[in-house]
């Protein structure tokens, strides 16, 4: 059963600097990860899709990494803005679909 | 451009009340969709999901159901609320192509069972 733990838990920076948000998961057999935010009440949006075979993807300020072998994916934001305050989760695509998700990363980037 | 629709958007029901959830595709046709719960304080949960028409899939035992009635329609139902039903739930919806499937979640729809 795949099981998925997002470090840290919470994080409060100041606006500009350099994060990393860790997920690990424990079956490694994969299709993709993807990344997601999620706003206060709100839905969530897709950041970042990693394809198994792929070791990382980028989107703007944000990168992705991707070991599948040792069940670890990095979310890497440069530069954080405070509209990057939000939760961040990631989930593991062991089945077509069915996401398992973490628990979350709730991040505060303060001005 | 694909775009999920979910309402009603926020919901308060009283215990043994009935439920209905309805969320709609634009855009793609034959999707995957499903249903998924966050409770507070706990992860995203999937309860249902449908690989087409009338095919529907559960993941854990509960006090709800889901149908499909159109191709990008997916309504999830109770027929008496219990507390334990509140939370957020939210629909998604994905296309399986070229080895790559990605997930487009809907707003959500806040239930809160008093």
């Amino acid at each position: 059963k795949q099981e998925v733990t997002q470090i840290p838990a919470a994080l409060s920076v100041p606006e500009g600097e350099n994060l990393v948000l860790n997920c690990s998961f424990t079956d490694s057999a994969i299709y993709n990860l993807q990344w997601f935010r999620q706003d206060p009440g709100k839905g969530l949006t897709s950041l970042l899709l990693i394809q198994s075979s792929q070791r990382e993807q980028t989107s703007g300020r944000l990168n992705a990494s991707l070991d599948k072998s040792s069940g670890r994916s990095t979310l890497y934001i440069a530069a954080s803005q405070p509209g990057d305050s939000a939760t961040y989760l990631c989930a593991p695509n062991s089945n077509t679909g069915k996401l398992i998700f973490g628990q979350g990363t709730t991040l505060q980037v303060k001005p | 451009s694909q775009t999920i629709h979910q309402w009603p958007a926020t919901l308060v029901q009283p215990v043994g009340s009935p439920l209905s959830l309805e969320c709609t595709v634009e855009g793609t046709s034959n999707p995957n969709l499903y249903w998924y719960r966050q409770a507070a304080g706990r992860g995203l949960q999937l309860l249902f999901y449908s690989i087409g028409i009338d095919q529907i899939s559960s993941e854990v035992p509960q006090n709800l159901s889901a149908s499909r009635p159109q191709d990008r329609q997916f309504i999830l139902s109770s027929k008496k609320l219990l507390l334990s039903d509140s939370g957020f739930y939210l629909c998604a919806w994905s296309v399986y192509g070229g080895g790559v499937e990605e997930l487009f979640f809907g707003e959500g729809s806040r239930l809160t069972v008093l």
